[in-house]
């Protein structure tokens, strides 16, 4: 069972922030926060992870509790072809060996232009 | 290729017939993994390869399923004695030893 709790659907406007909250309680020590979106009939296309820091790159910032027990995900621009599924993941990362990823049902975002 | 490439992208198969689904994952990643997205469903996870480690078949759903990988690259996912319930979307997906996966396109499968 995945291991996080996300909002069924959101709906943002273009060119508005879209901020994408998921809560993970349950998280371990060693265990990252990753996020994914897929868009219609393509295959899921990594965004951004971290651990405990807060992380930005090109496509989103993500933003961890202190505690790790939640964390958001910020589109700061959405645009039409950000209307998307997204799924919030934590997964263990150790130089033995990954763990597969463990989807739940995600958040279908829609921008609405 | 600068991606992961799966094929065919799409197969129909009659219902007993064996498949063979290929995944040629991105140069140099160590990672490789098998999922399937079934209509309405969400992604469940089949099978691992990391390295040359024993693979981690505990997703696969009976063992009609199994999948290899030649020389740590192209991996071919088989399933025999197909039936409808099979019918799925089947995803790729590589990575390195700390990254994100990287995802194919898929192959769809329909059985009929």
């Amino acid at each position: 069972d995945a291991k996080t709790t996300q909002p069924t659907s959101m709906d943002c406007a273009e060119g508005r922030a879209a901020n994408l909250p998921c809560n993970h309680s349950t998280i371990s020590g060693n265990e990252y926060v990753y996020w994914y979106r897929q868009i219609h009939s393509q295959g899921p296309q990594y965004i951004i992870h971290g651990l405990k820091n807060n992380e930005t790159n090109e496509m989103a910032s993500l933003i961890i509790t202190e505690d790790r027990k939640s964390s958001t995900l910020i589109l700061p621009h959405a645009t039409l072809r950000d209307t998307a599924v997204y799924y919030c993941i934590v997964r263990v990362v150790g130089f033995s060996g990954n763990t597969p990823l463990v989807f739940g049902k995600g958040t279908r975002l829609s921008v609405i232009a | 290729g600068a991606g992961v490439s799966q094929s065919p992208s799409n197969k129909v198969t009659e219902k007993g017939k064996d498949v063979e689904l290929r995944c040629d994952p991105i140069s140099g990643h160590t990672a490789l993994y098998w999922y399937r997205q079934s209509l309405g469903q969400g992604l469940e996870f089949l099978i691992y390869f990391q390295g040359n480690s024993a693979p981690d078949k505990s997703g696969l759903p009976s063992d009609r399923f199994s999948a290899e990988r030649t020389g740590g690259s192209v991996s071919t996912l088989t399933i025999q004695r197909t039936q409808q319930e099979d019918s799925a979307v089947y995803l790729c997906a590589s990575s390195l030893h700390w990254t994100g996966h990287f995802f194919g396109q898929g192959t769809r499968l329909t059985v009929v």
